[in-house]
Formats: C-alpha cells, structure tokens, sequence
C-alpha cells in the first residue's frame, strides 16, 4: 500500500512569488491535514480537508490556502511569499480525521526555501 | 500557535539504557500519537492511543494515555543506535492534532 506522497520534495522561491504543493494521501483515506514546520514554532497546523470540505482551520494569515479534488488529493497554496514562510510542509492523512482522530500518517515533506 | 510541553528537551543516553519522556496539556485530547522523525524526512507513527488509562506497546516501545487525558508518556526500553532522532507526542481533537515540542535522542555506543 502506497504511503503518503508529497511533491515537490524540494522548492526555493523568491519572495513575492506565489507556491503550490501537492498532496496525495493513502488509497481510502478521505482526511488530508497540512502542516508547517520551522525550528521556531514546531509543527503548527495549517487546514485540514474532509470530502472536499475544510473542516478546520490553524492560525495562519490568508495567503496560505489550500483545496481537495474529489480522489482526496489535496493542494495548498502560499501566496506572496515572505523569507517566514520558509519551512518543511507536512501532509498527512488519516481515513476520517476529525472527531474519530484516527491514526494520521505524514509524507516526507516539501522543504520550501524562499530567498 | 498552540504546543504541547514534552520533556525532556533532549536526551543523551548509553546504548541499552530505558528512555522515557512525556508529554502535558492544559487541554483534553481525545486521541494521543507518539511520532518519531529522522532529519529531512517526515514523522512516522509509533503508537496511537484512544482511550484514558490506556497502556499500549509496540516491540521496545511501551505508551499510556493519562488518566486525565491531558497527558501521555512514552517508554523506550533497552535502546539502541537507530533510536536516535526526535520524538514528537501529539494530543487529537477537533479535526486536528496539536504536538509537543519534541525531545531530541542520542545514543552513545
């Protein structure tokens, strides 16, 4: 059974740029959480996608946004890059997510570098 | 944003020693995971626990859920090289996980 994948695995992008990064979560499983992770802060949550719905939502500004097609697959996108924005971008899937929180399984990351 | 406090921060052990570390919340969680990442790569799970009082082992690695439910701890037992890395814990609830600051594992040969 294929694990999470995520694409890119690496991005550097200049500020001012906009990104998009890719998530294809595990055969079956319906919830796709998106993460950020810096030194700093840690592993902040981002969105998290069930059927194509945004269940939940973290603390970050409006230029990160993100959507799930309807095979669950999922996309986020950053905005008007700023240098803070570089991080290791986290995916993970779980088959309900949500109040059952059901084991959640992350990809490898996309390392977003902006310069 | 929201973190957990795991301790400790980091660990330098010799090779066979048990580790343990925890994780506390002023919140209740429902669910509580344990994560190990390796550099440059993502968190793998180790352990998920669902239910208060819980007490759940994987090979080596021995978990419970507090009987509070705002805290956990994780026990490594008879540890080895390739138990270096960062473990992070993680509290479930309301469509998303909030995780620990990670504690830091080395292991002296």
């Amino acid at each position: 059974k294929a694990g999470v994948t995520q694409t890119p695995r690496y991005l550097i992008k200049t500020r001012g740029q906009q990104v998009t990064l890719s998530c294809s979560p595990i055969s079956g499983h319906r919830s796709v959480s998106w993460y950020q992770q810096t030194p700093g802060q840690g592993l902040q949550f981002l969105f998290e996608y069930f059927s194509e719905t945004q269940r939940n939502k973290g603390n970050f500004p409006g230029r990160f946004s993100g959507r799930q097609f309807s095979n669950s697959r999922s996309e986020m996108n950053v905005s008007t890059l700023e240098l803070g924005d570089s991080a290791l971008y986290l995916c993970a899937s779980s088959l309900e997510g949500g109040l059952l929180n059901t084991e959640a399984f992350f990809g490898q990351g996309t390392r977003l570098t902006v310069v | 944003g929201q973190q957990l406090n795991q301790s400790p921060q980091s660990m330098f052990i010799q090779e066979g020693e048990d580790v343990s570390m925890n994780c506390t919340s002023s919140s209740i969680f429902n669910t509580w995971l344990w994560y190990k990442q390796d550099p440059g790569e993502g968190p793998v799970l180790l352990i998920a626990l669902y239910k208060a009082g819980e007490l759940t082992s994987n090979g080596r690695l021995t978990a419970q859920f507090g009987i509070t439910r705002k805290d956990s701890f994780l026990n490594i037992s008879a540890s080895i090289p390739s138990d270096v890395g960062i473990y992070f814990c993680a509290g479930g609830g309301g469509n998303k996980l909030t995780f620990g600051t990670g504690t830091q594992l080395k292991v002296e040969l």
